[in-house]
Order: structure tokens, then sequence, then C-alpha cells
């Protein structure tokens, strides 16, 4: 079945730092990828998305690309700040053809806390 | 993406009552919603899809007469935790299908 592989947490930056956050995948068909952030006590929050090999998502100056070849979906930022602590979460939406359709599967998310 | 409305945002009860759980959808109409669970510190995984007029799906090991789900109509899907237990206590949220959007979730927390 679909899965995805969700680097492990908690990663801890300082302020400015760069940000990487591994995420790999498992699907039939042709998915689309999705990062979502969960903010403390809070429901999910779409981050950014991509539907088709090569496309990079970015939003908020994140940004990841879906890379078919190695299927990863990494997130990057290239300066986190403090409100960017959150939960990480990456995600795959099964496409035509594969047997979860229109389902999503999370990985197990990824904690990131900033501090100044 | 679609827009999701989910009442309450959280419920706290007592072990053995019943809580019901609302998801509507306020902008189209959604046929099929699925419904996850998030428990502490852990991802989301997926209970089950509820089908507007038919019965609902269940994934393995969650039990269909435990989690009620109804969706009686295009722009509702309800699940009702029945005789709930501390155990679960947990975030539960709806997402239609075909969608990348969520209800902001409800957490229940069963005393």
């Amino acid at each position: 079945g679909d899965s995805v592989t969700q680097m492990e947490g908690p990663v801890t930056l300082s302020e400015e730092a760069f940000l990487t956050i591994n995420c790999t995948y498992t699907a039939t068909g042709y998915p689309s990828l999705f990062w979502y952030v969960q903010y403390p006590g809070e429901g999910l929050q779409l981050l950014l998305k991509a539907t088709k090999a090569d496309d990079k998502g970015s939003n908020k100056g994140f940004e990841a690309t879906y890379r078919k070849e190695t299927t990863s979906f990494h997130l990057e930022k290239g300066s986190v700040q403090v409100s960017d602590s959150a939960v990480y979460f990456c995600a795959l939406k099964s496409g035509a053809g594969g047997t979860s359709y229109g389902k999503l599967t999370f990985g197990q998310g990824t904690i990131l806390t900033v501090h100044p | 993406g679609a827009v999701v409305s989910q009442h309450p945002s959280w419920v706290i009860c007592k072990s053995g009552t019943s809580v019901k759980i609302e998801c509507r959808s306020l902008d189209f109409q959604a046929t099929t919603m699925f419904w996850y669970r998030q428990f502490p510190k852990q991802s989301l995984m997926l209970m089950a899809t509820s089908n507007e007029g038919s019965k609902a799906t269940y994934e393995q090991g969650v039990e269909k007469d435990k989690f009620l789900i109804n969706h009686a109509s295009l722009t509702l899907s309800t699940l009702t935790v029945t005789s709930a237990h501390p155990e679960d206590s947990s975030f539960y949220i709806c997402s239609p299908w075909d969608s990348y959007t969520f209800g902001s979730g409800t957490r229940l927390t069963v005393v």
C-alpha cells in the first residue's frame, strides 16, 4: 500500500538557519504530494502541494520539489523564524489507478522548534 | 480548496457517554468524507470513509459499532463516538474526498 516516510525529529534550529525535512514515499498510480503544518492545539493547514513530477510547491518561503526518480518531496526553507515552530506532516494522495484513490496517507510528522 | 466546517472544536465527556462530531461542507457537495484520528504526538490515521446515502467503510482495527458514521446529505457527515472511554481521547478531523483541505478538528477528552 501507499506509505510516507518522514525524517524523524525533533528538529531544533536557531532563527535564520536553513531547514530541510526529508520525505520519501511509496505509491501506486500518480500521487499528489503535500506538506501540512500543525501549530499547537490547532488543526492542519496546507502549506504547499505538488501534483505531478518536477512540480515545485512553494508558500511562505517554504519549498518542495516533486522528484519522481527519487520518490521524494523534501521540505526546505532558507531562513526559519521562531513563528515556524510547529509540527510538519508530509502527505500523499493517491491518484487514479492507485489502490487508495482520494485518501491521504501521512508521514509520522516532524516537530520543528526554532530558537531566537 | 473546499471549505469544511467541523464542530465542536473540543469536547470533554464522561466515560460511557456518546459524543457527536459534525463535519459540514460549506461551498460544495461532498459525496464522500474521510475521517482521521490523531493520538497525542502521533500522525493522522484514516479511520473510516463516509459515503452519502450508503454505509461507511472502516479501516482495519476500527470498531464500526463504536464509531458510528452518518452521511445523510451531501453537506453533512457525522461521527458519533459511542460509549466513549479514555482511550478514545484523540483529535478527530475530517476531509472531503478529492480535496486537500480539512475541517478544523475536534479534540475529544474522555474522563
